[in-house]
């Protein structure tokens, strides 16, 4: 069965400072889409960014980035200059090129921010 | 802006009790899910919907069923609710032709049986 591992359950980061989240995953597929998804503290879930596998240029939205290495199958997410509205937990989930449209959720990592 | 819409924000319902979860999407999407997140589980899915009245098993479907009777409508139903279905549930939405089968997520529906 195809995975997603977060191995970190809860992070915490200083605020303008650093944090990078860890994601691995398990497919044998060669077509995937990879994403990162935010669910603030009684809020609905947002797409925060997305990979396309076959592009080797890791995906960047302002403050979020991603290190995607393809061959370790690793998908860490960066947030840079954190701030306190990035506190949240953070899901990494893994989707594949077909119509039923399902993504693989990983356990995900609860993000805090500290002043 | 895509909205997805679910019936409660909180539900307190009693063992052996039928329960109905109502998600609502305005976007035409023809995909559906349902979700369960439990902490440290992650999302696990329980039913998902490709068109009208299609639907199939996800990861965990014991005891539960799903109707969709119309295309922007997905009902997740407990048949006998029971005390290790207190969880929250998650419902999205996607297009169908969307490449990257980015999914959009109701606020959830945290339910507890009682």
């Amino acid at each position: 069965a195809q995975t997603v591992t977060q191995s970190q359950p809860e992070m915490s980061v200083q605020e303008a400072e650093t944090v990078t989240l860890s994601c691995t995953y398990d497919t044998s597929e060669s077509d995937y889409y990879l994403f990162w998804y935010k669910q603030p503290p009684s809020r609905q879930m947002i797409l925060v960014i997305r990979q396309e596998a076959y592009k080797q240029q890791n995906a960047t939205e302002n403050r979020f980035s991603v290190n995607f290495q393809k061959a370790a199958k690793s998908f860490s997410l960066k947030i840079s200059d954190s701030q306190l509205g990035d506190a949240a937990m953070y899901f990494c989930a893994e989707g594949f090129s077909s119509n039923t449209g399902k993504l693989i959720f990983g356990q995900g990592t609860t993000l805090q921010v500290k002043p | 802006d895509v909205k997805v819409t679910q019936s409660s924000r909180y539900l307190v319902k009693r063992t052996g009790e039928k329960v109905f979860l109502e998600c609502v999407q305005d976007m035409d999407h023809e995909n559906m899910f349902w979700y369960r997140q439990d902490p440290g589980l992650g999302l696990r899915l329980i039913y998902f919907s490709y068109d009208v009245k299609m639907k199939e098993k996800g990861d965990i479907p014991e005891g539960y069923s799903v109707s969709r009777e119309k295309k922007e409508r997905f009902s997740l139903i407990l048949e006998s609710a029971s005390t290790n279905q207190t969880s929250m549930y998650l419902c999205a939405s996607s297009f169908q032709r969307d490449t990257y089968n980015e999914q959009f997520f109701g606020p959830g529906t945290r339910l507890t049986v009682l």
